[in-house]
């Protein structure tokens, strides 16, 4: 069973600043993919970034990059310059049994970050 | 931009009812999902399907039943709506390939009263 863990319930950061939330997953499976959401209070979820098991390099997408440590088993999001509109919850998923037919995707229980000025 | 879409966005329904929540799509994905989430709570999977005719139940058991006769649609039904149900439905889509993200409709807020 796959399953994604992420400690901070709630993280504060000033504008500007960069801050890390945490992810550590869990499955027997070697091939596998990760994944970054923003949910606003709005309620949509938006994609941020993903790193597959088998990347070499750390994943970026502006100024979202993925600290993936595969002896670890962690997988942490960086927000680089943070905006207030960044302020948000974060999901981290997995979608594990890549090689299956179906790869359910898991998420984590969410980290909320606020972001001040 | 994602291209799909949940419809209605909020629902306030009685105890008792039948509902019907709508989700479609115009990315021609073949796996489609629905999650349940209640407020600033993680999202469980309750259904999923990678193609027409194809349903599985997720991981989180739920009362609700869904269809896949099109692929770009993939309702989810209530029989008898309970307060317990009371929730946030998001509806998601991807592509087959491992690495694909999946698009999230808005979601649809329902309270059972």
């Amino acid at each position: 069973a796959q399953k994604i863990t992420q400690t901070q319930p709630g993280m504060f950061v000033q504008e500007k600043e960069a801050v890390t939330l945490d992810c550590t997953y869990d499955t027997s499976d070697p091939s596998y993919g990760l994944f970054w959401y923003k949910q606003p209070s709005s309620g949509e979820m938006i994609f941020l970034i993903y790193q597959g098991s088998y990347d070499q390099q750390n994943a970026t997408e502006g100024r979202y990059s993925l600290n993936f440590q595969k002896a670890r088993k962690s997988a942490n999001l960086v927000i680089s310059a943070s905006q207030l509109g960044d302020s948000a919850m974060y999901f981290c998923a997995m979608r594990a049994d890549m090689n299956t037919g179906f790869q359910k995707l898991v998420f984590g229980t969410g980290t909320r970050l606020l972001v001040s000025p | 931009e994602a291209d799909i879409y949940q419809t209605p966005r909020y629902l306030v329904i009685g105890t008792g009812k039948k509902i019907t929540l709508e989700c479609s799509q115009t990315m021609g994905h073949d796996k489609m999902y629905w999650y349940q989430q209640d407020p600033g709570m993680e999202l469980h999977l309750i259904h999923y399907s990678y193609g027409v005719n194809s349903t599985e139940k997720g991981d989180l058991s739920s009362e609700s039943t869904v269809s896949r006769i099109r692929t770009e649609h993939f309702p989810l039904t209530l029989e008898s709506a309970r307060p317990s149900h009371t929730s946030q439905y998001l509806c998601a889509s991807s592509e087959l390939y491992p690495g694909a993200e999946a698009f999230f409709g808005q979601g649809t807020r329902l309270t059972v009263v």
